[in-house]
């Protein structure tokens, strides 16, 4: 079955530094990659995809690769900011198939 | 383009009552809505995947009896908590794909809906 793992725990960091959050999944077919974001008492909001291998996403100076000989979907941004501070969750769907598998999600906290 | 509206955003009632949210795709048809249940610092349980003219198709483990879905129309599901009781209290966020293009239209989330049962 399709799976999506995410790291462990919440992320603190500090104003302006580089955020990195790991995504690694399991699929049968050929999945679509997507992260979202949720703020606090919000919906998910998608922020950035990709649909095949080698794809770059991005959005809002966030960035993700599909990384097919590792099966990962790692989000990274260079510089964030406080504003930065939600819950961001990977996700994958197969094609024709209408669900959505989503890992469990990753708190990131930004400190001025 | 692509927002999904969600109502109520937030709901307390008594237990027993029967609460009903809306979830309307507001500039984009869409023959698939998603219905989801969310914990505090949970992910995201898909609930049930709702057509547009057709039955709902339940996940494994969600009563249809008490969570009923109706998607009448291209823009509009609904999902009722029947009698509801503090263990259905919840974050339910539904979601809406467009009907144009490939199966792997990205979702488009609605605010949620948090439901408090007294």
């Amino acid at each position: 079955g399709n799976s999506v793992t995410q790291m462990e725990g919440p992320v603190t960091l500090s104003e302006e530094a580089f955020l990195t959050i790991n995504c690694t999944y399991t699929a049968t077919g050929y999945p679509s990659l997507f992260w979202y974001v949720q703020y606090p008492g919000e919906g998910l909001q998608l922020l950035l995809k990709a649909t095949k291998a080698d794809d770059k996403g991005s959005n809002k100076g966030f960035e993700a690769t599909y990384r097919k000989e590792t099966t990962s979907f790692h989000l990274e941004k260079g510089s964030v900011q406080v504003s930065d501070s939600a819950v961001y969750f990977c996700a994958l769907s197969t094609n024709g198939n209408n669900r959505l598998a989503f890992g469990k999600g990753n708190q990131v906290v930004v400190i001025p | 383009g692509a927002v999904v509206s969600q109502h109520p955003s937030w709901v307390i009632c008594k237990s027993g009552t029967s609460v009903k949210i809306e979830c309307r795709s507001l500039d984009f048809q869409a023959t698939t809505m998603f219905w989801y249940r969310q914990f505090p610092k949970q992910s995201l349980m898909l609930m049930a995947t709702s057509n547009e003219g057709s039955k709902a198709t339940y996940e494994q483990g969600v009563e249809k009896d008490k969570f009923l879905i109706n998607h009448a129309s291209l823009t509009l599901s609904t999902l009722t908590v029947t009698s509801a009781h503090p263990e259905d209290s919840s974050f339910y966020i539904c979601s809406a794909r467009s009907s144009i293009g490939s199966d792997n239209q990205p979702q488009h989330f609605g605010d949620g809906t948090r439901l408090s049962i007294l």
